[in-house]
């Protein structure tokens, strides 16, 4: 597609449920990125993939958050056990290349609430 | 650690008022800041990238520049369509971690017709 792709664009889990959003990058791009918005907030980074590699994890906030790559094209954000803290919108970007300084290109996000 | 400061949070001016958003930043490197415009419910939409101090980038009504210690956007004679949040981020080039931005919490714009 033209630009990155998430799904589902809402999800509503209920406290202790597991959840999984879904990030198609822009066709060709080898880093990708896993950002968390809260309410008012700027995007904070939670993880960064180039191809298949996740080559930091630093920002996940806890042990319930793992990513995956695994073909090094679409990606899945998984949350285990949720917490109301975990509502927010999650935003995946993709750049061409796996150096610094491209432009991060975004997607429209999944908005998860947890009840 | 990298931090970016923006100023002012919220901003309300009449079609065709210019001012400026204010973008302050300390970063170990700087190896690129960038600008992103976000509208309600959309993702972070990229603007520009400015790399050193003295850089000028245009676009439209929208002109980006940078110091060693702040970046400006400037709105010249903003329309309607203009209102949205606005978001600045930089990307540090010492160490390993030259990848990710860091963001600031965006300047709201709203322009009235």
């Amino acid at each position: 597609g033209a630009g990155v792709s998430q799904s589902p664009r809402y999800k509503v889990a209920k406290r202790g449920q597991d959840v999984a959003l879904r990030c198609d990058p822009i066709s060709g791009h080898v880093s990708l990125f896993w950002y968390q918005q809260a309410l008012g907030q700027g995007p904070e980074f939670l993880t960064y993939f180039q191809n298949e590699a996740q080559l930091d994890k630093s920002g996940l906030p806890s042990d319930r958050f793992f990513a995956e790559r695994p073909e090094g094209s679409v990606s899945t954000l998984k949350i285990q056990r949720t917490q109301q803290e975990d509502s927010a919108v999650y935003l995946c970007a993709s750049s061409l290349l796996g150096v610094g300084n491209q432009p991060q290109h975004f997607g429209d996000g999944t908005r998860l609430s947890i009840l | 650690e990298d931090q970016v400061t923006q100023s002012p949070e919220a901003l309300r001016l009449q079609e065709g008022e210019s001012s400026s958003l204010n973008c302050s930043y300390t970063v170990s490197g700087l190896r690129g800041l960038f600008w992103y415009r976000q509208d309600p419910g959309k993702g972070p939409e990229f603007l520009f990238t400015l790399y050193s101090a003295g850089e000028e980038k245009e676009k439209e009504r929208l002109k980006a520049t940078l110091t060693k210690k702040e970046s400006f956007l400037h709105i010249t004679a903003p329309k309607p369509e203009d209102s949205a949040t606005y978001l600045c981020a930089v990307q540090a080039g010492g160490g390993g971690s030259n990848y990710k931005l860091t963001f600031g919490k965006g300047t709201l714009l709203t322009v009235n017709p």
